[in-house]
């Protein structure tokens, strides 16, 4: 099983949608959570970082759920410049190292 | 306040020969990692420097060394070039938690 597995998608959207992506995770003494953002041939950037409690940040919420090892993120009313590739990331307790998943690619079409 | 800097932009080297890669962190940041990203995947972490030492250590074998200055910059070297080398290298800097990229060089062996 890999450590960090999400749906490679491509998501296309209308603009205006709410999308949805989802990500699980192999280890269960992982600490943190992000959600990272990579457009076409850049590098990655930090999205938000992702609470137990869940947390919203305008049009993006991201929620985690520990007892099922799986994290989310939600975009409402998407814009034509979130089409990047959504990369879910992780930490393992005692580790410095980010684990990324192989990222879900978004497209959001006029 | 200049971000993550990486030198060259982009290289090409034949299978065999050796590269060194160049990382100057984000002001006032004390960390460097650095992860491979091949096409379609996810970044994979190398390893992570710290107090000029190698704090970690991801999968990847001995070909792969590094070097941080007492400037906090540092260096990634790769000897005995394989095809399968060719990919975007990124570094990292980071003070706490999160970890802000550079934009990464591109190297293409043949």
């Amino acid at each position: 099983r890999k450590e960090v597995e999400q749906d490679p998608g491509p998501f296309n959207v209308p603009e205006g949608a709410t999308v949805a992506f989802n990500c699980t995770y192999s280890n269960s003494a992982s600490q943190s959570f992000f959600w990272y953002r990579q457009d076409c041939r850049k590098e990655p950037k930090l999205l938000m970082s992702v609470y137990s409690s869940g947390n919203e940040d305008g049009r993006f919420t991201a929620q985690l759920n520990r007892a099922s090892q799986y994290i989310s993120l939600l975009i409402r009313d998407s814009k034509l410049s979130d089409s990047a590739t959504y990369l879910c990331v992780v930490r393992g307790a005692g580790s410095y190292q980010l684990t990324f998943g192989k990222g879900t690619k978004l497209s959001v079409i006029p | 306040d200049a971000g993550v800097t990486q030198s060259p932009t982009h290289l090409i080297k034949t299978r065999g020969q050796q590269v060194t890669l160049r990382c100057s962190p984000k002001s006032g940041h004390d960390t460097v990692s650095w992860y491979q990203q091949a096409l379609g995947q996810g970044p994979q972490f190398i390893f992570q420097y710290y107090e000029e030492e190698e704090r970690q250590r991801g999968n990847f074998p001995d070909r792969f060394s590094g070097h941080q200055f007492p400037n906090y910059s540092s260096e990634l070297n790769v000897n005995a070039l394989l095809l399968g080398d060719s990919a975007l290298y990124l570094c990292a800097s980071s003070f706490a938690e999160t970890q802000y990229f550079g934009p990464g060089t591109r190297l293409l062996v043949l």
